[in-house]
């Protein structure tokens, strides 16, 4: 049961250009949206996040894209730079009142960017 | 900049064996977390816990897992008995609130913890 869903396992990317990063998710109730970076043996690092009366965050090179419509947001991150490099992964959280952090999570998509 | 802390780092387990996790949650956060992520698959909620209880648990935390805050800063989670399934990464986090609605909270989530069952 895929509710949060990165069909992309990988992406590369020259310096300097942008990198698009896609997440489709399946349970309307979401409506918060964050993204993770995570480098191997470590913890996911917060990168930005996106309520679903927003369309669109913006945090420096770092900017995401929220259709409600189409259960879809993106990251782009532009320029990309080499220490973007890592598996970036998209974490939706349910519409409870107080929702208590029950994060649901993509399986992730590892950026490489090229010199 | 404030962090999530976790001991140990690695931890190496017989099956059947009791084993603690230590976390340090970030000071002034309320709400704390387990999450875990077994190898090449993805990062999946445990357990969050407020207010000295727990409030959401998921299928996988069952009552072999067991979580405690036993002082003004510590947050651990206790696995009674391992499994070889066990075997996976284990990340505390932590959020000043809730995460959810729009409240716009974050979770800063620790190195991880990993652990081994043999």
């Amino acid at each position: 049961d895929q509710q949060v869903k990165q069909n992309s396992p990988s992406l590369s990317v020259q310096e300097g250009r942008i990198s698009i990063l896609n997440c489709d998710y399946t349970n309307s109730m979401f409506d918060y949206f964050l993204w993770y970076k995570k480098y191997p043996a470590e913890g996911p690092t917060f990168l930005i996040s996106i309520s679903s009366i927003k369309d669109k965050n913006e945090d420096g090179r770092f900017t995401v894209f929220l259709n409600k419509s189409a259960k879809h947001l993106s990251l782009h991150i532009v320029p990309s730079q080499p220490g973007d490099s890592a598996v970036y992964f998209c974490a939706a959280s349910r519409q409870y009142g107080g929702s208590q952090g029950n994060l649901i999570f993509g399986k992730g998509t590892k950026l490489s960017v090229k010199p | 900049e404030p962090e999530v802390t976790q001991t140990p780092s690695h931890q190496v387990t017989q099956m059947g064996q009791e084993v603690i996790l230590r976390c340090v949650p970030i000071s002034n956060h309320l709400y704390f977390y387990w999450y875990r992520q077994i190898l090449g698959q993805k990062v999946e909620f445990l357990v969050s816990f407020y207010n000295n209880e727990i409030s959401e648990k998921s299928e996988i935390f069952d009552d072999q897992f067991s979580v405690e805050r036993p002082d003004g800063s510590n947050f651990t989670l206790k696995i009674r008995s391992t499994k070889l399934e066990d075997s996976a990464m284990y990340f505390c986090a932590s959020s000043a609130r809730g995460v959810g609605g729009f409240s716009g909270n974050t979770i800063y989530f620790g190195e991880g913890s990993w652990l081994t069952v043999v």
